[in-house]
């Protein structure tokens, strides 16, 4: 366990609402980041985090925003949800572990959009 | 595009064999290899990880990586259907992490 919650882990939401889904860590990791996950598709990068105010995207940002005002909160934005937004979401942190940086996973969040 | 590429399965083995999960990856550049445990409806959970040619054993587990071919194994002893998951392959080259898309095991007993 690396210290990481999410919030909320389930959500159903409809299409053009505004969603925010949070990430909690207590152990002033440095390196943030968020995925989400689709049949057929592994884990996706969209956007991470390397610092206070500190982001940048991934390979799947388009339609989601990042924010993060502490260094313990990375908070993940859908402006206006999309039901090809339809996935679950997982947060990771980076850590060091024998030498080197690994990341891990907080529960996730289920995320539907109808 | 920097790819990770795995078998999807489902691989099926009977309990008390050995499974061998393979993962090929494009870039050369890459320093750090992993392997992540899923279960159903659970999050990723790190199982082994290398990052030098050769094998490296940890109880059950061998993870085995040759960067010549870009290509690494996750070898499980004596399986037991505990070990029924899907299993992804991860490389990273720094602090971004590439995933493939990950190979469901199933174990029968």
């Amino acid at each position: 366990d690396a210290g990481i919650t999410q919030s909320p882990r389930h959500k159903v939401t409809e299409t053009g609402t505004p969603v925010t889904l949070r990430c909690h860590q207590t152990e002033n990791h440095r390196y943030m980041y968020w995925y989400r996950q689709d049949p057929g598709h592994g884990l996706r990068l969209i956007h991470y985090s390397y610092g206070v105010k500190d982001t940048d995207k991934g390979e799947v940002s388009d339609g989601y925003s990042v924010s993060r005002s502490k260094t313990e909160d990375f908070l993940l934005t859908l402006e206006s949800a999309t039901s090809s937004q339809t996935s679950v979401y997982f947060c990771a942190i980076s850590a060091t572990s024998g030498g080197l940086d690994t990341q891990y996973f907080g529960p996730g969040t289920r995320l539907t959009v109808l | 595009q920097k790819e990770v590429e795995q078998n999807s399965g489902p691989l099926s083995v009977p309990e008390g064999a050995i499974a061998s999960l393979n993962c090929t990856y494009s870039d050369r550049g890459s320093q750090s290899f992993f392997w992540y445990r899923q279960y159903s409806g659970k999050s990723p959970e790190l199982i082994m990880s290398i990052y030098s040619n050769g094998d490296k054993e940890d109880g059950r587990f061998t993870a085995q990586l040759n960067k010549a071919s870009q290509y690494v194994s996750l070898l499980i002893r004596d399986s037991q259907p505990s070990d029924s998951a899907t299993y992804l392959c991860a490389v990273s080259g720094g602090f971004k992490t590439i995933f493939g898309a990950g190979t469901r095991l199933f174990v029968k007993a």
